[in-house]
């Protein structure tokens, strides 16, 4: 299995533009979780799903930040509109049950200048 | 709110040079406590998870305990490999499913 994969691994964009991440979970994984990290608040879960549904969004800073997952093998984290403060690493990861250890993906630098 | 911290933040060590990391957490019912090592650009990889107190988990050079308040990673004889961020992550009951609050992790230089 290529492990949990992200795509783009690097975006750069200006503030006020829409950003979207994207991430395919390791096959089999019913959760999939969205982090976001930086050097002051480390790292922050923004949503997980489970069984392709939404289970707690709380994490998720503001309405400019949305998540889906269509299916079981994508999901998507869209910022609209971008704003600099939103610079940080994104990370998906993915777990096969509950309490189980997650896969993390090599995660989507995200610069918003 | 369930926390979790982690110390010291950084730690420089010698090869050869055993230490222990420390991460304490408070939540109302500990379902896991995990183990994870950071590379510099890379995602979180695991390492451990423990879900008694009293539990021990080994791996190399590394071993992973757990008491009711807080867990240790040890390690044993460190090579310059070993650097890394190692953050470590409580999963609580009251929790649907595999919510995990990370610390705000330990990052370790050997030196050789």
């Amino acid at each position: 299995d290529a492990g949990v994969i992200q795509s783009p691994r690097h975006e750069v964009t200006e503030m006020g533009q829409e950003v979207t991440l994207r991430c395919k979970p390791i096959s089999g994984h019913d959760y999939l979780f969205w982090y976001r990290q930086t050097m002051m608040r480390g790292l922050e879960l923004l949503i997980y799903f489970n069984n392709n549904v939404p289970i707690d969004d709380s994490g998720m800073p503001e309405d400019r930040f949305s998540a889906k997952m269509p299916n079981a093998s994508f999901s998507t984290l869209k910022i609209q509109p971008s704003e600099p403060r939103d610079s940080a690493v994104y990370f998906c990861a993915s777990s096969r049950q509950v309490n189980t250890e997650a896969f993390f993906g090599q995660g989507t630098r995200l610069t918003v200048v | 709110e369930d926390q979790v911290t982690q110390s010291p933040e950084a730690l420089r060590l010698q090869e050869g040079e055993s230490s222990s990391l420390n991460c304490s957490y408070t939540v109302s019912g500990l379902r896991g406590l995990f183990w994870y090592r950071q590379d510099p650009g890379k995602g979180p990889e695991f390492l451990f998870t423990l879900y008694s107190a009293g539990e021990e988990k080994e791996k190399e050079r590394l071993k992973a305990t757990l008491t009711k308040k807080e867990s240790f990673l040890h390690i044993t004889a460190p090579k310059p490999e070993d650097s890394a961020t190692y953050l470590c992550a409580s999963s609580p009951i009251k929790a649907a499913g595999n919510k995990l609050t990370f610390g705000g992790g330990t990052r370790v230089l050997v030196k050789p």
